[in-house]
């Protein structure tokens, strides 16, 4: 069983388009993330939802747009795709009230590339 | 750096032999994670070490931390060729509730 999943493993679009991503866990934990993954492999923090409310916006352009419907799903929403914006998204979650002091569980990642 | 800074950023190895790699970092802590990431797959969590913390085992895996040199190690003893992966430390840093990770220590176990 899939503890944290998040689809599709793969995406490829024309700069412009608006996709989405999706991103479930049936760990029942509190709080999820979302993560970007350079080419050089550092792993940065996007957003973090604890029991459907947001906890953490760092930094990211509003073309990015998280939504939970319910804490056991946390989608990416991203709007007029750029160049940049190429990279492997990975979904993760954890116990706690989105507290660091608990271990992470990752998706496989969804790697996108803009065209 | 509010991340941690791993060292070396490769490092290559025969089956059988250990590995050491080591994490810096500047700011205070609460906790250290490290984490393994297998080629195409999601980071995986292999040891969490509190700040009042010296020292941590898990199977083949031993971790250290230093807070007075504000540095981790992660030893990998008698490794395999399926040690082969990506290994991250990730700090919890004690102000905010977030945790930032390095940019990785890429080991190869030659079989």
């Amino acid at each position: 069983d899939t503890a944290v999943s998040q689809t599709p493993k793969y995406l490829v679009t024309q700069m412009g388009n608006d996709k989405s991503i999706k991103c479930e866990q049936n760990l029942g934990h509190d709080t999820m993330y979302w993560y970007k993954q350079d080419s050089k492999k550092f792993l940065k923090i996007m957003f973090s939802y604890n029991n459907k409310e947001l906890i953490i916006n760092e930094t990211v352009p509003n073309r990015f747009s998280p939504k939970s419907p319910d804490k056991a799903h946390l989608n990416l929403h991203i709007n007029s795709l750029e160049l940049g914006d190429s990279a492997v998204y990975f979904c993760a979650s954890s116990y706690g009230t989105g507290m660091n002091n608990q271990p992470q569980h990752f998706g496989d990642g969804t790697r996108l590339s803009i065209l | 750096s509010q991340q941690g800074e791993e060292d070396p950023q490769a490092l290559s190895i025969q089956e059988g032999e250990n590995a050491t790699m080591n994490c810096s970092y500047k700011t205070s802590i609460n906790n250290l994670q490290w984490y393994r990431q297998n080629s195409g797959r999601g980071l995986v969590h292999l040891i969490l070490i509190r700040s009042n913390e010296r020292e941590k085992h898990s199977g083949r895996l031993r971790v250290t931390l230093d807070t007075s040199k504000k540095s981790s190690s992660l030893l990998i003893t008698a490794s395999r060729a399926a040690d082969t992966a990506s290994y991250f430390c990730a700090l919890g840093q004690a102000a905010g509730n977030k945790l930032t990770f390095g940019g990785g220590t890429r080991v190869l176990v030659k079989p």
